[in-house]
């Protein structure tokens, strides 16, 4: 099942903030974000698995919240380079299989 | 390190052919994921192979299959072709799963 991603844009001026969100209905096992910029492939940002660990991939910074299956990727002083489409996967468990979110399109603009 | 290859990057069909892509994942990566990318679903999952196994399948029809050699490289097959397979097929390799994935350029294929 996918996960639901919030919002499904987003427009910013360079140096704000922003949050994506990406919820489950069901137990996961651990959550990943990918970034995707325009004609090219995902690229990995950043995994995190139960335990409600936080990481951190430049200023870029995830969170999991197991008890609401909930992940939050934190967009800290936008950089033009943000920009891009932003996936998150989940998986339920130690399955193999990851499962995507319809993506939030960030616009990051001088 | 040479990255993930896909081949071919483009191809045309028309309805009701068959097609293979083929993926060369990362040296020494021996998880293969393929995952189907439109614009109105985002990205579905088909399948993961590990060691020649296939470990998980995604809710695709038996219309699409794959398979994984022993040198990592997989291919993944769609027969009798629908104007709705017209998609970017993505692979990504990674050592194990879950683990970090590279993901290849992708194949576009369009079915007229």
């Amino acid at each position: 099942q996918q996960p639901v991603q919030s919002p499904q844009a987003v427009i910013l001026r360079e140096g704000e903030d922003a949050v994506i969100n990406c919820s489950s209905s069901k137990a996961l096992y651990s959550v990943h974000w990918y970034r995707q910029k325009h004609g090219e492939a995902p690229v990995f940002l950043m995994i995190l698995l139960k335990g409600g660990e936080q990481k951190g991939h430049e200023k870029i910074s995830a969170s999991f919240n197991e008890k609401k299956q909930q992940s939050s990727l934190y967009l800290t002083a936008s950089q033009l380079s943000y920009s891009g489409t932003y996936f998150c996967g989940t998986q339920r468990s130690n399955d193999y299989k990851l499962s995507f979110g319809a993506g939030t399109t960030v616009t990051v603009r001088a | 390190k040479a990255g993930v290859t896909q081949t071919p990057r483009y191809l045309i069909k028309t309805r009701g052919q068959q097609v293979t892509l083929s993926c060369s994942p990362i040296s020494g990566h021996r998880s293969v994921s393929w995952y189907q990318q439109t614009p109105g679903q985002g990205l579905q999952f088909l399948f993961e192979y590990f060691s020649e196994t296939q470990r998980n399948k995604g809710n695709f029809p038996g219309r699409f299959s794959g398979r994984q050699f022993s040198n990592s490289r997989s291919e993944m097959n769609v027969s009798t072709l629908e104007l709705g397979d017209s998609a970017l097929y993505l692979c990504a390799s990674s050592l194990t799963s879950p683990n970090e994935q590279f993901f290849g350029p992708g194949t576009r294929l369009t079915v007229l």
